[in-house]
């Protein structure tokens, strides 16, 4: 199993503004996956992206994924309050069964 | 409908205690795990489990057993809890075995234990 480092640790910016949040992993992967925690809650999935992919759009979010740096990034346009939360990334590698998590991003959008 | 649902939601003990946290997913998923998330909201991975196979974090405390009566459930035993065990417990669940092949995992909502 691998372990995602994302960064920045906390990040905070206005409604409307663009958010980045960045992952990197140390070994080859089979797909990276990116989760949001709002506050006292579980885990959400939010997207997945393949090994073979650059870049992944769903709605506000896009991913990108550079292999060769051994790193993604999650994109959130324009910006909501809702989307304070914390954001979380789990790369997988081939045979691995244990996914794990790293300490997250903690996001604060202020209206 | 509840996809997984965790109870207690909150659980509050003494040192010394040994207690439980049932898990319960109603998605026909093959595989459920438990997560460990700190105060510096680490996530960390306890155990994984399907019907053929028991994957252990080898950093777990023997103290902590996961138990599965069925390929719905499972229970988070815990025995002789100690202070550094208060944090929050995450059941989870993937239909295949595991994220390799792109699975998605569904989190349960937590259970906040506090040992005192």
């Amino acid at each position: 199993s691998q372990q995602g480092e994302e960064d920045p640790q906390a990040l905070s910016i206005q409604e409307g503004e663009n958010a980045t949040m960045n992952c990197s992993y140390k070994t080859s992967i089979n797909n990276l996956q990116w989760y949001r925690q709002n506050s006292g809650r579980g885990l959400v999935h939010l997207i997945l992206i393949r090994s073979n992919e650059r870049e992944k759009h769903s709605g506000r979010l896009r991913v990108t994924l550079d292999t060769s740096k051994k790193s993604s990034s999650l994109l959130i346009t324009a910006s909501r309050a809702a989307d304070t939360a914390s954001y979380f990334c789990a790369p997988s590698s081939g045979g691995s069964y244990i996914p794990t998590f790293g300490r997250g991003t903690s996001l604060i959008v202020h209206p | 409908d509840t996809a997984v649902s965790q109870t207690p939601k909150y659980l509050v003990t003494q040192m010394g205690n040994d207690k439980s946290i049932k898990c319960e997913q109603n998605l026909g998923h093959d595989t459920m795990y438990w997560y460990k998330q700190d105060s510096k909201k680490f996530l960390k991975i306890m155990f994984s489990y399907n019907n053929k196979e028991l994957i252990i974090n080898e950093t777990v405390p023997n103290r902590f057993s996961p138990k599965s009566p069925d390929k719905a459930h499972l229970n988070l035993h815990i025995n002789s809890l100690e202070l550094g065990d208060s944090a929050v417990y995450f059941c989870a669940s993937t239909r295949g075995n595991g994220p390799t092949t792109g699975d998605t995992q569904y989190f349960g909502p937590g259970t906040r234990l506090t040992v005192l």
